[in-house]
Protein backbone atom coordinates (compact mmCIF):
# COMPACT_ATOMS: atom_id res chain seq x y z
CA UNK A 1 0.00 0.00 0.00
CA UNK A 2 1.09 3.23 -0.39
CA UNK A 3 2.96 5.31 2.28
CA UNK A 4 3.90 8.81 2.14
CA UNK A 5 6.75 10.42 4.21
CA UNK A 6 7.92 14.27 4.53
CA UNK A 7 11.48 14.92 5.26
CA UNK A 8 13.38 17.99 5.94
CA UNK A 9 14.30 21.04 8.20
CA UNK A 10 11.87 22.08 11.37
CA UNK A 11 13.46 25.13 11.47
CA UNK A 12 13.84 27.81 8.73
CA UNK A 13 15.00 31.51 8.79
CA UNK A 14 12.88 34.30 7.85
CA UNK A 15 13.95 35.32 4.12
CA UNK A 16 15.19 31.91 3.37
CA UNK A 17 14.20 29.07 1.58
CA UNK A 18 11.62 26.25 2.83
CA UNK A 19 12.73 23.03 1.03
CA UNK A 20 10.98 19.62 1.64
CA UNK A 21 10.59 15.99 0.32
CA UNK A 22 8.19 14.06 0.36
CA UNK A 23 9.20 10.15 -0.19
CA UNK A 24 6.65 7.96 -2.11
CA UNK A 25 6.68 4.25 -1.04
CA UNK A 26 4.30 1.06 -1.96
CA UNK A 27 4.56 2.55 -5.37
CA UNK A 28 5.79 4.49 -8.19
CA UNK A 29 5.02 7.93 -8.49
CA UNK A 30 5.33 7.34 -12.23
CA UNK A 31 2.49 4.91 -12.41
CA UNK A 32 -1.48 5.86 -12.03
CA UNK A 33 -3.05 9.36 -12.70
CA UNK A 34 -2.25 11.23 -9.66
CA UNK A 35 -1.70 14.61 -8.50
CA UNK A 36 0.90 14.90 -6.28
CA UNK A 37 0.00 17.67 -3.71
CA UNK A 38 1.50 19.60 -0.95
CA UNK A 39 -0.49 21.47 1.74
CA UNK A 40 -0.08 22.80 5.07
CA UNK A 41 -2.00 23.94 8.27
CA UNK A 42 -1.07 26.37 11.04
CA UNK A 43 -1.53 25.46 14.35
CA UNK A 44 -5.01 25.75 15.42
CA UNK A 45 -6.19 26.78 11.76
CA UNK A 46 -7.35 24.77 8.51
CA UNK A 47 -5.80 23.35 5.95
CA UNK A 48 -4.15 25.92 2.90
CA UNK A 49 -3.34 23.65 -0.29
CA UNK A 50 -0.11 24.93 -1.76
CA UNK A 51 0.24 23.28 -4.99
CA UNK A 52 0.31 20.39 -7.09
CA UNK A 53 2.87 17.82 -9.66
CA UNK A 54 0.94 15.21 -12.08
CA UNK A 55 2.36 12.72 -13.14
CA UNK A 56 3.24 14.25 -16.62
CA UNK A 57 4.64 16.80 -14.23
CA UNK A 58 2.64 19.62 -15.22
CA UNK A 59 2.19 21.72 -12.10
CA UNK A 60 -0.43 24.06 -10.56
CA UNK A 61 -0.23 26.00 -7.70
CA UNK A 62 -2.23 28.54 -5.54
CA UNK A 63 -2.61 31.69 -6.54
CA UNK A 64 -1.82 33.23 -3.43
CA UNK A 65 1.64 31.39 -2.92
CA UNK A 66 2.38 31.19 -6.88
CA UNK A 67 5.06 33.72 -6.63
CA UNK A 68 7.22 31.96 -3.99
CA UNK A 69 6.29 27.83 -4.66
CA UNK A 70 8.54 25.54 -6.51
CA UNK A 71 6.96 21.75 -6.63
CA UNK A 72 9.25 19.49 -8.60
CA UNK A 73 9.45 15.38 -8.81
CA UNK A 74 12.40 13.20 -9.41
CA UNK A 75 11.30 9.90 -10.20
CA UNK A 76 14.08 7.78 -9.58
CA UNK A 77 14.12 8.43 -5.91
CA UNK A 78 10.37 8.67 -5.97
CA UNK A 79 10.14 11.64 -4.64
CA UNK A 80 8.81 14.83 -4.83
CA UNK A 81 9.46 18.58 -3.61
CA UNK A 82 8.29 21.76 -2.10
CA UNK A 83 10.44 24.81 -2.28
CA UNK A 84 8.74 27.81 -0.70
CA UNK A 85 11.48 31.22 -0.97
CA UNK A 86 11.45 34.26 1.31
CA UNK A 87 9.59 32.72 4.05
CA UNK A 88 8.14 34.37 6.73
CA UNK A 89 6.84 34.01 10.15
CA UNK A 90 3.12 33.02 8.51
CA UNK A 91 5.03 30.08 6.74
CA UNK A 92 4.91 28.49 10.19
CA UNK A 93 2.59 25.59 9.60
CA UNK A 94 2.49 21.83 9.55
CA UNK A 95 3.16 20.61 6.07
CA UNK A 96 1.57 17.50 4.39
CA UNK A 97 2.12 15.65 1.34
CA UNK A 98 -0.91 13.74 -0.04
CA UNK A 99 -1.98 12.13 -3.11
CA UNK A 100 -4.96 13.23 -5.19
CA UNK A 101 -6.75 10.49 -7.55
CA UNK A 102 -7.24 11.53 -10.43
CA UNK A 103 -10.53 9.93 -11.79
CA UNK A 104 -10.74 7.30 -9.15
CA UNK A 105 -11.77 9.35 -6.24
CA UNK A 106 -10.76 12.43 -7.37
CA UNK A 107 -9.69 13.40 -4.00
CA UNK A 108 -6.67 13.38 -1.46
CA UNK A 109 -6.73 9.82 -0.86
CA UNK A 110 -3.71 9.50 1.05
CA UNK A 111 -1.56 11.71 3.30
CA UNK A 112 1.80 11.55 4.90
CA UNK A 113 1.84 12.45 8.67
CA UNK A 114 2.63 15.96 8.64
CA UNK A 115 6.43 17.88 9.43
CA UNK A 116 6.56 20.81 11.55
CA UNK A 117 7.91 23.89 10.25
CA UNK A 118 9.02 26.69 12.08
CA UNK A 119 10.13 30.07 10.53
CA UNK A 120 12.07 32.18 12.91
CA UNK A 121 15.81 33.69 13.82
CA UNK B 1 -11.67 30.97 -6.78
CA UNK B 2 -14.54 28.98 -5.06
CA UNK B 3 -14.92 29.47 -1.02
CA UNK B 4 -15.79 27.28 1.30
CA UNK B 5 -17.74 28.16 4.07
CA UNK B 6 -18.90 25.14 6.62
CA UNK B 7 -21.61 25.78 9.27
CA UNK B 8 -21.60 25.36 12.17
CA UNK B 9 -18.49 26.39 13.65
CA UNK B 10 -18.62 23.99 16.55
CA UNK B 11 -21.26 21.17 17.02
CA UNK B 12 -21.85 20.02 20.24
CA UNK B 13 -23.70 16.82 20.78
CA UNK B 14 -23.83 13.62 22.72
CA UNK B 15 -22.70 10.22 21.96
CA UNK B 16 -25.48 8.29 19.56
CA UNK B 17 -26.74 11.35 18.43
CA UNK B 18 -27.11 12.76 15.08
CA UNK B 19 -24.83 15.18 13.32
CA UNK B 20 -25.35 17.26 10.41
CA UNK B 21 -22.55 19.56 9.11
CA UNK B 22 -22.98 21.85 6.29
CA UNK B 23 -20.57 23.36 3.52
CA UNK B 24 -21.95 25.92 1.25
CA UNK B 25 -19.85 27.05 -2.29
CA UNK B 26 -19.38 30.37 -3.46
CA UNK B 27 -20.44 29.32 -7.09
CA UNK B 28 -21.24 25.75 -8.18
CA UNK B 29 -19.20 22.93 -7.96
CA UNK B 30 -19.11 19.82 -9.36
CA UNK B 31 -20.54 17.01 -7.34
CA UNK B 32 -17.28 14.96 -8.32
CA UNK B 33 -14.92 17.16 -6.96
CA UNK B 34 -16.06 17.70 -3.60
CA UNK B 35 -14.75 16.00 -0.92
CA UNK B 36 -15.31 15.49 3.35
CA UNK B 37 -12.41 14.25 5.06
CA UNK B 38 -12.18 13.96 8.89
CA UNK B 39 -8.96 15.34 11.60
CA UNK B 40 -7.90 14.01 14.73
CA UNK B 41 -5.33 16.12 16.97
CA UNK B 42 -1.72 15.26 16.10
CA UNK B 43 -3.70 13.28 12.95
CA UNK B 44 -3.29 14.18 9.16
CA UNK B 45 -6.97 14.34 7.54
CA UNK B 46 -8.55 11.47 6.33
CA UNK B 47 -10.89 10.90 3.53
CA UNK B 48 -14.31 10.28 4.42
CA UNK B 49 -16.61 10.99 1.20
CA UNK B 50 -15.21 11.75 -2.26
CA UNK B 51 -17.99 12.80 -5.20
CA UNK B 52 -19.96 14.52 -2.56
CA UNK B 53 -22.16 10.80 -1.55
CA UNK B 54 -19.36 7.98 -2.16
CA UNK B 55 -18.15 6.09 1.25
CA UNK B 56 -13.95 6.16 1.19
CA UNK B 57 -12.74 2.76 1.70
CA UNK B 58 -13.14 1.58 5.12
CA UNK B 59 -15.30 4.51 6.15
CA UNK B 60 -18.61 2.99 8.09
CA UNK B 61 -22.28 3.66 7.00
CA UNK B 62 -23.08 6.00 9.60
CA UNK B 63 -20.74 8.45 7.37
CA UNK B 64 -23.09 9.60 4.83
CA UNK B 65 -22.53 13.25 2.02
CA UNK B 66 -25.11 14.56 -0.11
CA UNK B 67 -25.89 17.50 -1.82
CA UNK B 68 -24.78 19.68 -5.31
CA UNK B 69 -24.70 22.76 -6.62
CA UNK B 70 -23.80 25.24 -3.98
CA UNK B 71 -24.96 23.15 -0.64
CA UNK B 72 -23.67 20.19 0.44
CA UNK B 73 -23.96 18.09 3.72
CA UNK B 74 -22.49 15.30 5.58
CA UNK B 75 -24.40 12.98 7.96
CA UNK B 76 -23.08 11.09 11.34
CA UNK B 77 -26.10 9.17 11.75
CA UNK B 78 -25.57 7.83 15.65
CA UNK B 79 -21.85 9.63 16.99
CA UNK B 80 -19.49 6.90 18.10
CA UNK B 81 -16.59 8.34 20.91
CA UNK B 82 -14.17 8.27 18.02
CA UNK B 83 -16.54 10.56 15.64
CA UNK B 84 -15.86 13.52 17.75
CA UNK B 85 -13.16 15.33 15.88
CA UNK B 86 -12.82 18.11 13.06
CA UNK B 87 -14.19 18.26 9.18
CA UNK B 88 -13.51 19.89 6.17
CA UNK B 89 -15.22 20.02 2.80
CA UNK B 90 -12.97 20.33 0.03
CA UNK B 91 -13.66 21.60 -3.97
CA UNK B 92 -11.80 20.94 -7.19
CA UNK B 93 -12.01 23.84 -9.77
CA UNK B 94 -10.37 25.81 -12.35
CA UNK B 95 -7.08 23.84 -11.53
CA UNK B 96 -7.13 24.99 -7.83
CA UNK B 97 -7.89 22.89 -4.57
CA UNK B 98 -9.49 24.78 -1.76
CA UNK B 99 -10.88 23.68 2.39
CA UNK B 100 -13.51 24.73 3.98
CA UNK B 101 -12.32 26.40 7.27
CA UNK B 102 -13.97 22.82 9.49
CA UNK B 103 -16.68 22.02 11.63
CA UNK B 104 -15.17 20.81 15.18
CA UNK B 105 -17.54 18.47 16.68
CA UNK B 106 -16.92 17.97 20.62
CA UNK B 107 -18.83 16.35 23.12
CA UNK B 108 -21.45 18.10 24.79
Amino acid sequence: QVQLQESGPGLVKPSQTLSLTCTVSGGSISSGSYYWSWIRQPAGKGLEWIGRIYTSGSTNYNPSLKSRVTISVDTSKNQFSLKLSSVTAADTAVYYCARYDVGATDAFDIWGQGTMVTVSS
Amino acid sequence: EIVLTQSPGTLSLSPGERATLSCRASQSVSSSYLAWYQQKPGQAPRLLIYGASSRATGIPDRFSGSGSGTDFTLTISRLEPEDFAVYYCQQYGSSTFTFGPGTKVDIK
